[in-house]
């Protein structure tokens, strides 16, 4: 299995708060994204990161935030947190981004907001 | 915004029996892949394909590329308890010199022993 890790792996905030997920990876690898998974939409892309401080919007990008200020770690912030953003988590890394390549997944964050 | 529509979105069979699932879209894809997730964990790679009309088989597990490469299928022979999970697809495209996937909406299949 690749290695990464998520945390926290469950969180339930109050509308409003700031919320930082972390993704850790021991593979070394350039590529690293985060996704969220919402019944009925599969999962979607919020940001990814190309490399250390190098990142890019994904399709639902409005509200998050990430950094990259490590290969190792990808961060992502939810400057204020919305009942809409409710949803589970997904970090996911990838050596390149050839159309033959693997996406390894983490375990998943399940985020409640109340 | 390209989307992959999976069918069915739900489908429960005994075990022994054959099952298809489809992946369509009107968007062409470079490649596109198929996923397995369990309860609680990440999706993990079942395979890619990348030739139009390209069929692999894993096993007892079958996947084709459409002609056009807007659509996939997959055909699970004499399934399994263990064939359980959620299946998704995903579809590469190039944007901005990066592949990126988009995901398809998911087809959960329980296996009834």
């Amino acid at each position: 299995d690749a290695g990464i890790t998520q945390s926290p792996r469950h969180k339930v905030t109050e509308t409003g708060t700031p919320v930082t997920l972390r993704c850790h990876q021991t593979e070394n690898h350039r590529y690293m994204y985060w996704y969220r998974q919402d019944p009925g939409h599969g999962l979607r892309l919020i940001h990814y990161s190309y490399g250390v401080k190098d990142t890019d919007k994904g399709e639902v990008s409005d509200g998050y935030s990430v950094s990259r200020s490590k290969t190792e770690d990808f961060l992502l912030t939810l400057e204020s947190a919305t009942s809409s953003q409710t949803s589970v988590y997904f970090c996911a890394i990838s050596e390149s981004t050839t159309a033959t390549d693997t996406q390894y997944f983490g375990p998943g964050t399940r985020l409640t907001v109340l | 915004t390209q989307l992959l529509e999976q069918s069915p979105q739900f489908l429960s069979i005994q075990e022994g029996e054959n099952l298809t699932v489809y992946c369509n879209s009107s968007s062409v894809f470079s490649s596109l892949q198929w996923y397995r997730q369990e309860p609680g964990e990440g999706p993990v790679l079942l395979v890619t394909v990348v030739t139009g009309g390209e069929v692999k088989k894993l096993k007892r597990l079958t996947f084709q590329f459409g002609d056009a490469r807007k659509d996939s299928s997959l055909h699970i022979t004499a399934a399994q308890p263990g064939d359980t999970g959620l299946y998704l697809c995903a579809g590469a495209s190039r944007v901005f010199g990066n592949e990126k996937l988009t995901f398809g909406t998911g087809t959960r299949l329980t296996i009834i022993p």
